[in-house]
């Protein structure tokens, strides 16, 4: 089955930047990100790669690069704190979604 | 603007059916290209896609959960549900509805608050 790979963990000082990789076989397949709080029901942060939904603030950018999506969080603040997970398309014509297994960004 | 509320049983015994409805506000559940999906995040895990339907009945399903799976819409209760055979400890998970864009980019927005479901006996 497809598989996405993401690091487990992030941890980023206030008003310093996070980078969060999220690595797969893409192909010509955009990468969308969420972002969930304990308690909370995911958000969609970024999607296509590197469009902004209304409302997210812009210190939220990515990048995506051969098999390597990138989710930006700069000037980190507390309340950025949370689970991230990537999203794409599966591989089969079925297969409509496929996650990573999520970072966990802490901010110290 | 658009809003959806998961509900359900809370706790389901192995073996059993789980059922799961969700209902949409604030917008059209016959709206052209819009898919609506269900997902699941275990204790401890990630997210995991379910299953997505169409207003007019088409579907798609993980391939690893399909056999247990089936999803439906009702238009006129502006609702569609989800049932899922043969449960056991492993689908213990928060269980989420979400309208899933498949026309341009297959993501999911928004989300449902989620609902926990417990599987013991």
């Amino acid at each position: 089955s497809y598989v996405l790979t993401q690091p487990p963990s992030v941890s980023v000082a206030p008003g310093q930047t996070a980078r969060i990789t999220c690595g797969g076989d893409f192909g010509t397949n955009t990468v969308h990100w969420y972002q969930q709080k304990p308690g909370q029901a995911p958000i969609l942060v970024l999607y296509d790669d590197t469009v902004r939904p209304s409302g997210v603030p812009e210190r939220f950018s990515g990048s995506s690069s051969g098999n390597t999506a990138t989710l930006t969080i700069s000037r980190v603040e507390a309340g950025d704190e949370a689970d991230y997970f990537c999203q794409t398309l599966g591989h089969s014509e079925t297969d409509l979604a496929v996650f990573g297994p999520g970072t966990q960004v802490t901010v110290l | 603007h658009l809003q959806l509320q998961e509900s359900g049983p809370g706790l389901v015994k192995p073996s059993e059916t789980l059922s799961l409805t969700c209902s949409v506000s604030g917008a059209s559940i016959t709206s052209d290209s819009t898919y609506w999906g269900w997902l699941r995040r275990p204790p401890g895990k990630g997210l995991e896609w379910i299953a997505s339907v169409y207003y007019n009945g088409h579907t798609y399903f993980n391939p690893s959960l399909k056999s247990r799976v089936a999803i439906s819409v009702d238009s006129s209760k502006r609702q569609f549900s989800l049932n899922l055979t043969s449960v056991t400890a492993a689908d213990t998970a928060v269980y989420y509805c979400a309208r899933h864009d498949t026309e341009l980019y297959n993501y999911f927005d928004p989300w449902g608050q989620g609902t926990l479901i417990s599987v013991s006996p």
